[in-house]
């Protein structure tokens, strides 16, 4: 079984500019997880969709972050203007559903962002 | 709000030595916990969970009971291994969809 699949798996850019991040989940999962994971903190979740629809995003910047999860398959996150601070790894997981807990939550390798 | 706190590294044992990673947590209800661990370069990975007060989950060697007492659930290895060097990180999942990290702790295991 493929895994949750990621791109790119590092970017630099200068504060300002714009990013996109890519997932595409593990076929069949309804549930879609994007998390910031600063350097020496654990994972925080940004937002969670189910199937398409947003459940959880109360952690999202949404002055500057912006999420999608079009067909609920693949998502795309996008940072518009970067800041320094949003220098992190981002994580996607998918899970087969989100409400319950024993639904384990599978993780790709991240995108390392660094923002100059 | 819900909360874990786990102990800082990093923690450097020598092989074979006994492990113990404490995991503490505030939650409203009945959370699940979960150990994950990320190995260098990789995703994070579910190593252990437990649903329930007294639960005991176990994997690959570690073990990490639920314990609603004193709130806690600590990670556990009788002999570590140099390919168990990695960073653990501790977790909650209480009513609702989300799941709630630990700083996590880097585990380093010499020859």
């Amino acid at each position: 079984e493929a895994g949750v699949a990621q791109s790119p798996r590092y970017k630099i850019i200068e504060k300002r500019q714009s990013v996109a991040f890519w997932c595409n989940p593990i076929s069949g999962h309804a549930t879609l997880y994007w998390y910031q994971q600063i350097l020496g903190q654990g994972p925080k979740l940004l937002i969670q969709f189910q199937n398409n629809g947003v459940v959880d995003d109360s952690q999202l910047p949404k002055d500057r972050f912006s999420a999608e999860r079009l067909k609920g398959v693949d998502s795309t996150l996008k940072i518009q203007p970067a800041k320094l601070e949003d220098s992190a790894v981002y994580l996607c997981a998918s899970s087969l559903k989100g409400t319950e807990s024993f639904y384990e939550q599978y993780f790709g390798p991240g995108t390392r962002l660094t923002v100059t | 709000g819900d909360s874990v706190t786990q102990m800082e590294g990093p923690v450097t044992l020598s092989e074979e030595a006994f492990l113990t990673i404490n995991c503490t947590y505030t939650a409203t209800g009945y959370p699940s916990l979960f150990w994950y661990v990320q190995y260098p370069g990789e995703g994070l990975q579910l190593l252990l969970k437990a649903t329930k007060a007294d639960d005991k989950g176990s994997n690959k060697g570690f073990e990490a009971t639920y314990r609603k007492e004193t709130t806690s659930f600590h990670l556990e290895k009788g002999s570590v291994q140099v390919s168990d060097s990695a960073v653990y990180f501790c977790a909650l999942k209480a009513g609702g969809f989300k799941t709630i990290f630990g700083a996590g702790t880097r585990l380093f295991v010499k020859a």
